[in-house]
């Protein structure tokens, strides 16, 4: 089983559409959580922490279940500017730092 | 503040030739990491570093050194390049506070990247 799990997609929606993305994790002594936007030819930045109490950022919206250890994105919405990868990332702190990136999802926005 | 800065943007190499991926932070962060990325694919950690001096492998480090002297600089070198690490290359930087069990993670800063081909 792969540390942090993602569904590659492709997503195909349409503009204004409400996309989910989830993603797993297999390491119960994960701390730290964060989801990633990767443009195409371009590296990945910073889209939103994710805290267990949930956080929203305007149209965005994260949520971490540390129970069933999976994380969620939510973008309501939806924009042709979204069109983009989505990367999860989980970062544990026991027994040595590590740092997990999913492999991401696609996502395509159609006008 | 420049943030993480990597060069060369855009290399071709001949099999069997070496060079260095310069990398360097203007932003005191401790953790360094060299990811590369596959056309389609997820990043696959090469090498990190939690400091100056100290170095340790990621998932895929055969085919790479590196070294860290300084907070800022962590050059990644590939010694007889085959045309298995033709890909991207990210260099990235982080600060990571606390020890053990209190240890929280801060974002992850990446570079712009580095486009390698060998052939």
């Amino acid at each position: 089983r792969k540390e942090v799990e993602q569904d590659p997609g492709p997503f195909n929606v349409p503009e204004g559409a409400t996309v989910a993305f989830n993603c797993t994790y297999s390491n119960s002594a994960s701390q730290s959580f964060f989801w990633y936007r990767q443009d195409c030819r371009k590296e990945p930045k910073l889209l939103m922490s994710v805290y267990s109490s949930g956080n929203e950022d305007g149209r965005f919206t994260a949520q971490l279940n540390r129970a069933s250890q999976y994380i969620s994105l939510l973008i309501r919405d939806s924009k042709l500017s979204d069109s983009a990868t989505y990367l999860c990332v989980v970062m544990a702190g026991t027994g040595g730092f590590k740092t997990i990136f999913g492999a991401g999802t696609r996502l395509f926005v159609k006008a | 503040n420049a943030g993480v800065t990597q060069t060369p943007k855009f290399r071709i190499l001949k099999i069997g030739q070496s060079m260095t991926l310069q990398c360097a932070q203007d932003m005191n962060h401790n953790y360094m990491y060299w990811y590369r990325q596959d056309p389609g694919m997820g990043l696959k950690l090469i090498y990190y570093s939690v400091g100056a001096g100290i170095t340790d492998k990621g998932e895929v480090p055969n085919g790479y050194n590196v070294s860290r002297s300084t907070t800022e600089d962590f050059p990644l070198r590939l010694e007889l390049a085959a045309p298995s690490q033709t890909s991207v290359y990210f260099c990235a930087s982080s600060l990571i506070l606390g020890i053990g069990t209190g240890v929280r993670g801060n974002t992850i800063y990446f570079g712009e990247g580095s486009w390698l081909t060998v052939v």
